[in-house]
């Protein structure tokens, strides 16, 4: 399968600021996705990262706070924008090698906490 | 949209015993059911999978079971090991939505 590495692992941040988490894939993946886990959670999809296209956003996760780009078939990145306390959890990138998301893989994440 | 619960949610077993975690799902039309095993400090890992036109699926010690008229899955780890520890989830996608829907973790806890 498919290699995922995420950038940062970890990052501690003050509230109110932004921080953009990148995800590299060492082959071209059909679908990326990003997802949330806060801690002791499960994991929720934040968005699917469409190459050349805006996200398709889950209910309850908007564009301006969580902007998403997807210039190519093995790069994409997630903003966390205005960061609140909230905001502290692991971020998720995943992939998947087929258009109908099966299976899907996953990065080590992102774990951000925010001051 | 897809509703998948976990039981249960911390399991305990002896090393050498096996272990039980079950899943159902909501979506009559979900056709693909994955399980992830995640390690303190990383991502989730994918250990097996089963689609929705087979019944049983196994992998040496791990074997998955799907009842589509119930709609309830289960993960069945046999002979267990210490490195078996870790949260386990179960996960249901629907054909029509494309979306992986993951149920509340099992944490996996095996003792010497």
């Amino acid at each position: 399968s498919a290699v995922i590495s995420q950038k940062p692992s970890r990052d501690i941040c003050q509230r109110g600021t932004s921080l953009t988490i990148q995800c590299q894939v060492d082959s071209q993946v059909t679908m990326m996705f990003w997802y949330r886990q806060q801690p002791g959670q499960s994991l929720t999809l934040i968005a699917t990262a469409n190459q050349g296209s805006e996200a398709t956003y889950e209910s309850g996760f908007v564009i301006d706070k969580f902007p998403i780009s997807r210039p190519n078939l093995t790069f994409s990145t997630l903003t966390v924008s205005n960061m609140s306390p909230e905001d502290s959890s692991i971020y998720l990138c995943s992939v998947s090698e087929g258009r109908d998301s099966q299976p899907q893989h996953f990065g080590d994440g992102t774990r951000l906490s925010i001051l | 949209g897809e509703n998948v619960e976990q039981h249960p949610s911390t399991l305990s077993v002896q090393e050498g015993d096996s272990a039980v975690i079950k899943c159902t799902y909501s979506d009559s039309a979900s056709n693909y059911f994955p399980w992830y095993k995640q390690e303190l400090g990383k991502g989730p890992q994918l250990i097996i999978d089963i689609r929705s036109n087979v019944g049983e699926k196994k992998d040496q010690r791990i074997a998955v079971t799907l009842n589509k008229t119930a709609k309830h899955f289960s993960l069945h780890i046999t002979e267990t090991q210490p490195e078996d520890s870790a949260v386990y989830f179960c996960a249901a996608i629907s054909g029509t939505a494309s979306k992986l829907t993951f149920g509340t973790g099992t944490r996996l806890q095996v003792t010497l």
